[in-house]
């Protein structure tokens, strides 16, 4: 069946590292896919997003990357801040929008 | 303010009791969903609407019902609470192809 899941469920890094956070996805016509970050007791929040005919994406400390071949998504963080600590989910978007598929989520230490 | 507003934001209930989550939007957005979400499994679609007049049921829709009221509005009715229906329940709103804006979500414990 469709499914987006994750390789890892928690992650450490140390202050300053870099993270990096992956996704695998099952449904090869999925167009849209988004990373989201969710703090504790908070809802989720958008951080970045790719479309399925481009690879990589860049924001303000984070890239995004997207390898159709092996269907799998990776959202890296530079400079890893205590901030950035929260449950990082990956979403995928069939055609149309129609359908948003969430995976089980990352949880992030970052330690000082 | 907020862009998306749940109420209430925590609640208890009793088993059988019925009870109705709201959530309302300032983004001007057609697109509104209901989710739940427990530990380890993310979040699961209970119910989404395209617009006023469009309600879909999402992977989990037994034990649960909607109501779109405005376009900013969709209330989510559990009509006879049971206690496996505890958990986190978030509310989002989207345009066509854009990211979701989620609500703070509201805490359900069924007992």
């Amino acid at each position: 069946g469709e499914s987006v899941g994750l390789h890892l469920p928690t992650l450490s890094v140390q202050e300053g590292d870099n993270s990096i956070i992956n996704c695998a996805y099952s449904n090869s016509a999925s167009d849209y896919f988004i990373w989201y970050k969710q703090e504790s007791g908070k809802g989720p929040q958008f951080i970045i997003d790719i479309r399925s005919n481009m690879d990589k994406r860049q924001g303000q400390r984070v890239t995004v990357l997207l390898n159709k071949t092996v269907k799998h998504l990776s959202l890296q963080i530079a400079a890893t801040q205590p901030g950035d600590s929260a449950v990082y989910f990956c979403a995928e978007n069939g055609p149309g929008g129609f359908k948003t598929i969430f995976g089980a989520g990352t949880r992030l230490f970052v330690k000082a | 303010d907020a862009d998306v507003t749940q109420t209430p934001r925590n609640r208890i209930t009793k088993t059988g009791k019925r009870i109705m989550l709201e959530c309302s939007q300032t983004k001007g957005h057609d697109r509104m969903y209901w989710y739940r979400q427990d530990p380890g499994l993310g979040l699961r679609l209970i119910y989404y609407s395209f617009d006023v007049k469009d309600i879909n049921k999402g992977e989990i829709s037994d034990g649960y019902s909607v109501s779109r009221q405005a376009q900013a509005k969709f209330s989510l009715s559990l009509e006879s609470a049971i206690p496996n229906q505890t958990a986190l329940y978030f509310c989002a709103t989207s345009s066509l192809g854009y990211e979701q804006y989620f609500g703070p979500g509201t805490r359900l414990t069924v007992t």
